[in-house]
């Protein structure tokens, strides 16, 4: 199974600015899943976009596919110091029926 | 509410020394997934449970094995833990598998060391 690579590893930014990351995949997917992770926590879903649509949107966050490119990008729009924590990405190949994630982006947002 | 709960969060155990693992869903559903995630790495997946059958990851080490005696419990067994074995083990569920908008409910993990 393939695994996704998030870019940038680490992200820190002031409380009020936009956090972008990337995501980039090897093989074809149905859908990609984007979770976030809170220190020591479990994983929380946050959107899931279908390999046939380009943009998704949830309240402050927005989701691009690019499947010619494989990769996603996870916009947080007007950051919070909640939203401190690691947002991973994740596939669901079409050869295979599981999750794989990958190593994910840690981002921290002072206040 | 309904949820994924795993038990201990904590779980401290002897080189060798045989452990265990649990995770209880309230959800019903169909699947149940074992992650293991080491400090600052990607979640793994272990195996998982599709129903009654299951399914192992072929680079799962045999020292791990799983049971689930019914729908709402599954739980996770070492049976030689190593000093490598110590991580964050995550239990989740999904209605489905192999389903579109299948997504992923995670308990809160159990943190194992081995000493």
């Amino acid at each position: 199974s393939q695994q996704g690579e998030e870019d940038p590893q680490a992200l820190s930014i002031q409380e009020g600015e936009n956090a972008t990351m990337n995501c980039s995949y090897k093989t074809s997917i149905n859908n990609l899943q984007w979770y976030r992770q809170n220190s020591g926590r479990g994983l929380v879903h946050l959107i899931l976009i279908r390999s046939n649509e380009r943009e998704k949107h949830s309240g402050r966050l927005r989701v691009t596919l690019d499947t010619s490119k494989k990769s996603s990008s996870l916009l947080i729009t007007a950051s919070r110091a909640a939203d401190t924590a690691s947002y991973f990405c994740a596939t669901d190949d079409s050869g295979y029926s599981t999750l794989t994630f990958g190593k994910g982006t840690m981002l921290l947002v002072s206040p | 509410d309904a949820m994924v709960i795993q038990n201990p969060r904590y779980q401290v155990t002897q080189f060798g020394k045989p452990v265990t693992l649990s995770c209880s869903q309230t959800l019903n559903h169909n699947v149940m997934y074992w992650y293991q995630q080491k400090s600052s790495q990607a979640p793994k997946l272990l195996f998982h449970y599709y129903d009654k059958d299951f399914n192992n990851e072929a680079d799962t080490p045999d020292n791990f094995q799983s049971r689930r005696p019914n729908t709402s419990f599954c739980f996770l067994d070492i049976r030689s833990p190593g000093l490598g074995d110590a991580a964050m083990y995550l239990c989740a569920t999904s209605r489905d598998r192999g389903v579109f908008d299948e997504k992923l409910f995670f308990g809160s993990g159990t943190q194992l060391s081995v000493l």
